[in-house]
């Protein structure tokens, strides 16, 4: 069964400072992984996908990262700012069409 | 466009009481998904649809009940409300990657938080 991990569950950095996110999964036989960013008491908002065929995908400040070997995905924030604060989710999608979940990583940009 | 939206937002319930959820989308999606959202155990999986007509169970369907009559519409049921499906709703619909029968990115409603005294 496909279990997907985040860690650390919380983290606060200074304004300006560059980031890293994790995410784990246990099965690499995903079709692709996905970064959502969900604001308190918000909907989820898609930041990045990358197919199992890729290795990253970018946009503007972010850049995400795909290794299916070790199991890992990464979220790259460039040059944080107050308005990145949120929780930012990662989700696998499995060969049954399901998105397997992470807890989530809750971000807080100190200004 | 909508987008994805959800009614209703809020909804407090008493212990056996049964409600629908309505989830619609205007994007010509073909899949469709109800999650459930807990505080420290992110989202899981209710039911999807991967076509009008066609239903299929999540992780965790027990206790709900769901409906695609039509393409741009997913329903959710609740027919004998507990306290444990006390959460917050969120429904999401997805394209098929190109080439592909795989769902591509989700797009998700604002949630509806449902609260069963």
């Amino acid at each position: 069964k496909q279990e997907v991990t985040q860690i650390p569950a919380a983290l606060s950095v200074p304004e300006g400072e560059n980031l890293v996110l994790n995410c784990s999964f246990t099965d690499s036989a995903i079709y692709n992984l996905q970064w959502f960013r969900q604001d308190p008491g918000k909907g989820l908002t898609s930041l990045l996908l990358i197919q199992s065929s890729q290795r990253e995908q970018t946009s503007g400040r972010l850049n995400a990262s795909l290794d299916k070997s070790s199991g890992r995905s990464t979220l790259y924030i460039a040059a944080s700012q107050p308005g990145d604060s949120a929780t930012y989710l990662c989700a696998a999608t499995d060969s049954n069409y399901q998105l397997i979940w992470g807890a989530g990583t809750k971000l807080i940009i100190k200004p | 466009n909508a987008g994805v939206t959800q009614t209703p937002k809020f909804r407090v319930l008493k212990t056996g009481q049964s409600m629908t959820l309505l989830c619609a989308q205007d994007m010509n999606h073909e899949y469709m998904y109800w999650y459930r959202q807990d505080p420290g155990m992110g989202l899981r999986l209710i039911h999807y649809s991967v076509g009008e007509g066609t239903t299929a169970k999540g992780e965790v369907p027990d206790g709900y009940n769901v409906s695609r009559l039509k393409k741009q519409n997913f329903l959710l049921g609740l027919e004998s409300a507990a306290p444990s499906q006390t959460s917050v709703y969120f429904c999401a619909s997805s394209f098929a990657g190109t080439g592909s029968r795989y769902p591509y990115e989700q797009y998700f409603g604002p949630g509806t938080r449902l609260t069963v005294t």
